[in-house]
């Protein structure tokens, strides 16, 4: 079974800063998702990495996913309190739903 | 608004109560499940629905039974659970095998006393 490790578990900083959150796995992704999720709300898809070094921009959100599919990159820009939320990647098929989850990071950006 | 209704948002139930959690799906689509979130680990895939029939119990335990009596509607009915189910319980739709996105419910709340 195919277990997701994301990094660090929970970031706090003030907003302007810039961060940058992991998610890695012993075996090799088939595509990997990031989702958000804010308080008192479901998971809300952000990407869909496919490609081996790969990089998506969302704003000020830049994806990468690893060369070897193995581990994938989140990177804010110039945090902003509403960034605030449980960032999770997953790894399935969003066709089937049958998505594994990583623990998730927490972020907290303070104004 | 996601398209994906969840009730009720927040749940108290004894350990020898008899609950049920709607999900309701205005998106048109024709798979449905249920995940489990608690705190300090990875949400966990329940239960999965293609066309009414299910096709994924991920060794959930039989105090969890769900029921899909059409496309739109899902509901998972407690009982006699234990204070260690008290989690956020997410259903979500997707159209199958289109490469379309997964969406999400706002969950409901349980709580096991």
């Amino acid at each position: 079974t195919q277990l997701l490790e994301q990094s660090p578990q929970f970031l706090s900083i003030q907003e302007g800063e810039n961060l940058t959150v992991y998610c890695n796995s012993s075996s090799v992704f088939s595509s990997l998702q990031w989702y958000r999720q804010e308080p008192g709300e479901g998971p809300v898809l952000l990407v869909t990495v496919v490609t081996g070094g790969e990089v998506k921009k969302l704003k000020r959100l830049t994806f990468q996913f690893g060369d070897a599919r193995k581990d994938s990159s989140l990177h804010i820009t110039a945090a902003q309190p509403g960034d605030t939320g449980l960032y999770l990647c997953a790894s399935g098929s969003s066709n089937t739903g049958k998505l594994i989850f990583g623990q998730g990071t927490t972020l907290q950006v303070k104004p | 608004e996601t398209g994906v209704t969840q009730t009720p948002r927040h749940l108290v139930m004894g350990m020898t109560n008899k609950k049920s959690l709607k999900c309701e799906q205005h998106l048109g689509h024709n798979a449905m499940y249920w995940y489990k979130q608690s705190a300090k680990k990875p949400l966990e895939l329940m239960f999965v629905y293609n066309f009414k029939e299910q096709t994924e119990n991920n060794s959930v335990p039989s105090r969890f039974s769900p029921e899909c009596p059409n496309s739109s509607h899902l509901f998972l009915h407690l009982h006699t659970l234990q204070p260690e189910d008290s989690a956020l319980y997410l259903c979500a739709s997707s159209q199958p095998n289109s490469g379309n996105t997964i969406y999400f419910g706002e969950g409901s709340w349980l709580t096991v006393v």
